[in-house]
């Protein structure tokens, strides 16, 4: 197994446009977490989903920030409009009962000027 | 609510010193405490959780309930530990990490 993916690795982008983050979780985890890391605040859970539902999204900052898992293999996070407060790098993670662990993608460096 | 606090945001020593990085919590019923480690430019990835009670790369952390401590200690640093170390708790049956903000560890040659 691959791992958890997310794409892009890199986002550069206006201030007011939209941002889409991708994240494909490890296959047969029923778990998904969507993290910020800033600097300021550390890691951040934003979302998270068991079995495609989401269950806890108190984390999401502003409606400006919305997180979708159409399947079990694939989950977005996005942001519209982004804002340069927005910049951080978001981490996707998955996770199972059984592995009693989150496995981590290696994040999507954003970038909003 | 459960909480994770790392007091501190950076730890400096020198390599052959002895470190221990501070991890408190905060939570009513039975914890699941881990430590996860980020090294430059990767992901992060689990260094040890105290189920296992396992010591990992040097590393041990021993949970404390009474003092609702979970510190990260190894006797001897190497220049290879500088990283990122994150203090995480699981709670409620359930796996949904809680973070703390990090703790920078930088070991000098």
């Amino acid at each position: 197994d691959a791992g958890v993916i997310q794409s892009p690795r890199h986002e550069v982008t206006e201030m007011g446009q939209e941002v889409t983050l991708r994240c494909k979780p490890i296959s047969g985890h029923d778990y998904l977490f969507w993290y910020r890391q800033t600097m300021m605040r550390g890691l951040e859970l934003l979302i998270y989903f068991n079995n495609n539902v989401p269950i806890d999204d108190s984390g999401m900052p502003e409606d400006r920030f919305s997180a979708k898992m159409p399947n079990a293999s694939f989950s977005t996070l996005k942001i519209q409009p982004s804002e340069p407060r927005d910049s951080a790098v978001y981490f996707c993670a998955s996770s199972s009962l059984t592995t009693g662990k989150a496995f981590f993608g290696q994040g999507t460096r954003l970038t909003v000027v | 609510a459960q909480r994770v606090t790392q007091p501190e945001k950076l730890l400096s020593v020198f390599k052959g010193a002895p470190v221990e990085l501070k991890c408190n919590y905060s939570y009513s019923g039975s914890p699941e405490l881990f430590w996860y480690v980020q090294y430059s430019r990767q992901r992060l990835q689990l260094l040890l959780r105290h189920i296992s009670r396992e010591s990992i790369k040097g590393f041990t952390a021993d949970l404390n309930k009474g003092e609702t401590s979970f510190h990260l200690k190894k006797p001897f640093a190497q220049e290879e530990d500088s990283a990122m170390y994150y203090c995480a708790l699981g709670t409620g049956g359930s796996y949904i990490p809680t973070f703390g903000r990090g703790t920078s560890l930088i070991v000098h040659p």
